[in-house]
C-alpha cells in the first residue's frame, strides 16, 4: 500500500508564474489536507477537502490560492502569480476518517 | 500566545539518555498527535492519543486532558532519534479536523 504521494518533490517558479502542486492520497483515503511549512516557521493549516468538496478552507490566502479535490485524480493545490513569500514547504496529509492523517514527502516550492 | 505551545525548543542529549518533550495547549481537543520531522523535512505521524498512554518502541506518549498537557518521551536515545518533533491538536468543533502545530521541538542526540 503505497503512502502519500506529491510531486513534484521541488519546485522552481519565477514571479508572477502558477504553481500546481499535486497531492495523491494513501488508498482508501477520502480526507486530504494542506499544510504549509514557511521557513523557520512551523506547520500552518490550509484547506481540508473530501472527494469534490472543500470543507474547510480557512486556512488559505484570500487571493491566489485554490485547492480542489476531483472524483477522480490527486489533489490540486494551485498558486496564480507566486510572489517570493510563497517559498516554503507544502505538505499533505490523508485519512480515512476524521483519525490519523498520513503525511506526504512534500513539496519544496521556490519563487525566484 | 500560540494555541500550542512546545518545551524545550531545543534539546541537546547524549546517547542512551531518556528524553521528555513537553506540550501544552489552550483549546479543547477531540485529539492529540506527536509528529516527526526528519531533516530530510518528511513528517512522520508517532501517535494520535486523546487519553491515558501509548507506547511504541522506545517512544511513550502521554495525555492529561483536565490540564491540557501531553508530553514525549524517548528512553535508551540513540542518534538516529535526532529530529524535529512536533506536538499538533485536533480542535472540537465543525471542522474539528484540522490540525493546529507547536513549533516543534529540535533534538539532537550525540553518540
Amino acid at each position: 500500500n503505497a503512502g502519500v504521494m506529491q510531486n513534484p518533490r521541488h519546485l522552481v517558479r519565477r514571479r508572477g508564474q502558477e504553481a500546481r502542486l499535486r497531492c495523491s492520497p494513501m488508498k482508501g483515503h477520502s480526507h486530504v489536507y494542506w499544510y504549509r511549512q514557511l521557513p523557520e516557521e512551523g506547520l500552518k493549516f490550509m484547506v481540508y477537502l473530501q472527494k469534490e468538496n472543500i470543507i474547510d478552507e480557512s486556512g488559505m490566502p484570500k487571493e491566489r490560492f485554490s485547492a480542489e479535490f476531483p472524483k477522480e485524480g490527486p489533489s490540486i493545490l494551485r498558486i496564480q502569480q507566486v510572489v517570493r513569500g510563497d517559498s516554503a514547504a507544502y505538505f499533505c496529509a490523508s485519512a480515512a476518517s476524521q483519525e490519523t492523517q498520513y503525511f506526504g514527502p512534500g513539496t519544496r516550492l521556490l519563487v525566484l | 500566545k500560540n494555541e500550542v505551545e512546545q518545551s524545550p525548543q531545543n534539546l541537546t542529549a547524549q546517547e542512551g539518555e531518556f528524553i521528555t518533550i513537553n506540550c501544552s495547549y489552550s483549546v479543547g481537543i477531540s485529539a492529540l498527535h506527536w509528529l516527526q520531522q526528519h531533516p530530510g523535512g518528511g513528517i512522520v505521524s508517532l501517535f494520535m492519543l486523546s487519553s491515558g498512554k501509548k507506547k511504541h518502541g522506545r517512544l511513550i506518549a502521554t495525555i492529561n486532558i483536565q490540564e491540557k498537557h501531553s508530553s514525549l518521551h524517548i528512553t535508551a536515545s540513540h542518534p538516529r532519534d535526532s529530529a524535529v518533533y512536533i506536538c499538533a491538536v485536533r480542535s472540537m468543533g465543525a471542522s474539528g479536523s484540522r490540525l493546529t502545530f507547536g513549533e516543534g521541538t529540535q533534538l539532537t542526540v550525540n553518540p
